[in-house]
């Protein structure tokens, strides 16, 4: 069974600009999460989708928005980019229902930086 | 609000020693899970061992284990018999149905 898988894995981008990231989740699962790591803060979650709608999001600005296709592939957009934002940005996938465990799995990131 | 908390930024082991990583949360809910991931320098996390909260058993995997105390609200993780690949940051997670909530990380070094 395919991980999850994240695009692109390296980018740079100046400030102002934005930009898209993309994450595909494992088959069958339909909830995606997202995630910025950064030296300083940690990992910080983002938001969650769940059958295209966001079910939670954590305390970033509207500039980091995210939307969820339904076959659960999963977008996030950063608007305006700024220094700050330079950070590993992560997803995971998690399976829900009656199957739920709680467990997260990730995929390997996708690393911005902002120039 | 609910945290997590992990008291050592770093910390180095000998391999084949035992080493045990400290983990505290808070939080007022009933029904959650406790997990530790593991982030290598490769950067991919990956799940190393789980808890369950209303499970009074600590959970084992091969060479680890958790000391999970649900009234102190601890979850420490012990690595046995370290080995050079378990160099990487560690992660305390508490996950409910609807928060994600990761600790700073602890930093581990096997050393040879």
């Amino acid at each position: 069974k395919a991980g999850v898988t994240q695009t692109p894995r390296y980018l740079i981008k100046t400030r102002g600009q934005q930009v898209t990231l993309s994450c595909s989740p494992i088959s069958g699962h339909r909830s995606v999460s997202w995630y910025q790591q950064t030296p300083g803060q940690g990992l910080q979650f983002l938001f969650e989708y769940f059958s295209e709608t966001q079910r939670n999001k954590g305390n970033f600005p509207g500039r980091f928005s995210g939307r969820q296709f339904s076959n659960s592939r999963s977008e996030m957009n950063v608007s305006t980019l700024e220094l700050g934002d330079s950070a590993l940005y992560l997803c995971a996938s998690s399976l829900e229902g009656t199957g739920w465990t709680g467990e997260l799995f990730f995929g390997e990131g996708s690393r911005l930086t902002v120039l | 609000a609910q945290t997590v908390t992990q008291s050592q930024p770093e910390m180095s082991v000998q391999e084949a020693e035992t080493v045990t990583l400290s983990c505290t949360y808070d939080t007022s809910e009933n029904n959650y899970y406790l997990f530790w991931y593991k982030q290598p320098p490769s950067r991919q996390m990956i799940l190393v061992i789980r808890q369950e909260a209303y499970k009074q058993q600590n959970a084992t995997e091969n060479r680890f284990s958790v000391n999970f105390q649900k009234a102190a609200k601890s979850f420490s993780l012990k690595i046995s018999d370290s080995q050079l690949g378990d160099t990487a940051m560690y992660f305390c997670a508490f996950i409910s149905y609807d928060k994600v909530i990761f600790g700073p990380g602890t930093s581990l070094s096997v050393i040879p």
